[in-house]
């Protein structure tokens, strides 16, 4: 199993600019995340997804949209970038919910974005 | 709003010698709590998890410890290797049920 992977890696965009930032993960799992970490902040939870066609804001939304069109991918787009968006994106996944029981989150490799 | 926050930001310990990174939360409420460890250029991974109804779980070479009284959890590395050298996270079972709320992480550098 790949676990969850993303898409791209690293890129570099100009402000206004748009992208998708591409999350799949292989395990099946109902639930999906996307996180963005900046030095000192810790990982901030952007939006999620309980299951197929599904979606719900996190902490910081703003800016960002989401999509969930098959259960094994999970999309966030930028319509219009901004410096501010400049950070390190990461994708997750997880088989349960916290208040279900364990919720071990499989987390993706990353994906390093920079907003000129 | 309610925070995970840790003690140190980074704390450096000999080879071979136990690590302990603590982390305090104030919600109440949490019921299951988490441990990561991030390497350099990797996302997360899982180390260990415990519930509220639990004071002590042990892994290989980690014991998690949770004080609910002071709302306070630990993490004990026993034997630290240089491969242990990373970012270690806790996280807190969100009020939403589906997300976790991470703190901002403590730097472990192991030295020989």
């Amino acid at each position: 199993n790949a676990g969850v992977t993303q898409t791209p890696k690293f890129r570099v965009l100009k402000t206004g600019q748009s992208m998708t930032l591409l999350c799949a993960q292989d395990m099946n799992h109902e639930y999906m995340y996307w996180y963005r970490q900046d030095p000192g902040m810790g990982l901030r939870l952007i939006h999620y997804s309980v299951g197929e066609g599904t979606t719900a804001k996190g902490e910081v939304p703003d800016g960002y949209n989401v999509s969930r069109l098959k259960k094994q991918n999970f999309l966030l787009g930028l319509e219009s970038a901004a410096p501010s968006q400049t950070s390190v994106y990461f994708c997750a996944s997880s088989y349960a919910i916290v208040v279900a029981g364990s919720n071990e989150q499989f987390f993706g490799p990353g994906t390093r974005l920079t907003v000129l | 709003g309610e925070s995970v926050g840790l003690h140190l930001p980074t704390l450096s310990v000999q080879e071979g010698d136990n690590s302990i990174i603590n982390c305090a939360y104030s919600n109440s409420a949490s019921d299951y709590f988490i441990w990561y460890k991030q390497e350099s250029g990797k996302g997360p991974q899982f180390i260990i998890d415990i519930r509220s109804n639990m004071d002590k779980r042990q892994g290989q070479r980690v014991t998690v410890l949770l004080n609910k009284t002071v709302k306070h959890l630990s993490l004990q590395i026993a034997a630290t290797q240089p491969g242990d050298s990373a970012v270690y996270f806790c996280a807190e079972g969100s009020n939403s049920g589906y997300a976790l709320n991470f703190g901002k992480g403590t730097s472990l550098l192991v030295t020989p």
